[in-house]
């Protein structure tokens, strides 16, 4: 059965620095998603991907993120300069909304910033 | 404004007891309405969505839209059932989901 992966599994980074968190949607999928849960909160919506550009974004998704579908696989997100409330679960969604409404998550990326 | 609320963190029962998870939700159009469900050292997974009325591993949700609720009901719980379960709602064009903030159910032996 086809799967969202995410690597990688678990960043430790540097306040300040630069993290790229990629993820392999399903291949027929075409909307994009990136969703975070801090420790001990709700899962949160971060971003909708879709046709090559951001189709929705959250107060959350400050000019710090950015996405990207590089290559047609592989889709990123990248915060440029992390601060220590950016430590979170970063999970990676999909779906194909033609066939169904489910989304398929990846198994998340542990980001911590020291 | 969309949001789901799901007013247990934690809910205990015993194994062959009946299970409830309670889900409400606000938003002012026909939203969809799913349970996603995280076993341990596991990825979110779709367990059941509101428009299929279909029954999976057992458990069974009906919306309510006069008391906008998707509660989630199974009539005997077993101990496999022990995991997270989200409560999540989607609207709108870029179809994102708004989750609630998650019930830990253990099943007791």
């Amino acid at each position: 059965e086809p799967e969202v992966t995410q690597t990688p599994s678990h960043q430790v980074t540097q306040m300040g620095q630069e993290v790229i968190l990629r993820c392999v949607p399903i291949s027929n999928h075409l909307y994009f998603y990136w969703y975070r849960q801090i420790l001990g909160q709700k899962v949160e919506f971060l971003v909708s991907f879709y046709n090559n550009e951001i189709s929705e974004k959250s107060e959350i998704f400050d000019d710090q993120f950015s996405v990207e579908r590089p290559d047609g696989s592989n889709f990123t997100l990248k915060i440029r300069s992390t601060k220590l409330e950016d430590s979170a679960m970063y999970f990676c969604a999909s779906r194909n909304l033609r066939d169904s409404p489910e989304a398929f998550f990846g198994q998340g990326t542990r980001l911590t910033v020291v | 404004a969309q949001r789901v609320t799901q007013p247990e963190k934690l809910l205990s029962v015993f194994k062959g007891a009946p299970v409830e998870l309670k889900c409400n939700y606000s938003y002012s159009g026909s939203p969809e309405l799913f349970w996603y469900v995280q076993y341990s050292r596991q990825r979110l997974q779709l367990l059941l969505r509101h428009i299929s009325r279909e029954s999976i591993k057992g458990f069974t949700a009906d919306l309510n839209k006069g008391e906008t609720s998707f509660h989630l009901k199974k009539p005997f719980a077993q101990e496999e059932d022990s995991a997270m379960y989200y409560c999540a709602l989607s609207g709108g064009g870029a179809q994102k989901l708004v989750f609630g903030q998650g019930t830990r159910l253990t099943i007791n032996p």
